[in-house]
């Protein structure tokens, strides 16, 4: 069975400045990871996957997670925000072999201020 | 290209009262899934659909029943409804088996009320 720890329930920051949400996920497989978004009264949408390979990925808005598997850790960052990417964030997990669904964590919550 | 789509967006029931979410996914996916979402809890897995024609259990299914209608359709039934049901539901679809590191898709959602 997988975990996803999303260390912080709310973010505040302010336009234009850097912003890190952290994730930190247990699993006793490997697993593919993910970031979704959700904008206010709308369904979630992918930000961003990591597969295999380079532990640096780019997603849309500007979003970038770096996985770190000694730390079991995926933090999602963007260098500078903007109103817009006022939304919640989900970190999710999912086993690479066999059937298993998707596990999210609690969510962040993203406010960003003029 | 619609992807998912929930039917109602909105409903208010009064406790007791039945009623049937309607997903439907125009992606050729395999596998579908129900959640609900709830301040502070993220998505709760309620039932899912690996492919049609099964269905199993997630982390929260008492109180609920599904049905995989087709390959496209995945209901979601709750047959008494009761105050701890107030949520908004989510209906998602992806590939399926074979597929782990295909993403999910996501319904916009029902909110639905229970008084």
């Amino acid at each position: 069975a997988q975990s996803v720890t999303q260390l912080d329930s709310q973010v505040p920051v302010f336009e234009e400045a850097p912003v890190e949400l952290r994730c930190n996920y247990s699993s006793s497989v490997s697993v593919y990871l993910f970031w979704y978004v959700q904008y206010p009264n709308q369904g979630l949408q992918l930000l961003l996957k990591y597969l295999s390979g380079s532990t640096l990925v780019k997603g849309i808005n500007g979003f970038e997670a770096e996985f770190n598997k000694s730390q079991t850790s995926f933090h999602l960052r963007k260098p500078s925000v903007h109103i817009s990417d006022t939304a919640e964030y989900f970190c999710a997990v999912r086993a690479r072999s066999g059937y298993s669904t998707l596990t999210f964590g609690k969510g962040t919550m993203l406010l960003v201020s003029p | 290209n619609a992807g998912v789509t929930q039917t109602p967006k909105f409903q208010v029931l009064k406790t007791g009262q039945s009623m049937t979410l309607q997903c439907a996914q125009d992606m050729n996916h395999n596998s579908m899934y129900w959640y609900r979402q709830d301040p502070g809890m993220g998505l709760r897995l309620i039932y899912y659909s690996a492919s049609e024609g099964t269905t199993d259990k997630g982390e929260v299914p008492n109180g609920y029943n599904v049905s995989r209608l087709n390959k496209r359709e995945f209901s979601l039934r709750l047959e008494s409804a009761a105050p701890s049901q107030t949520s908004v539901y989510f209906c998602a679809s992806t590939e399926g088996k074979g597929a782990q590191n295909s993403p999910l898709h996501f319904g916009n959602g029902t909110r639905l009320t229970v008084t």
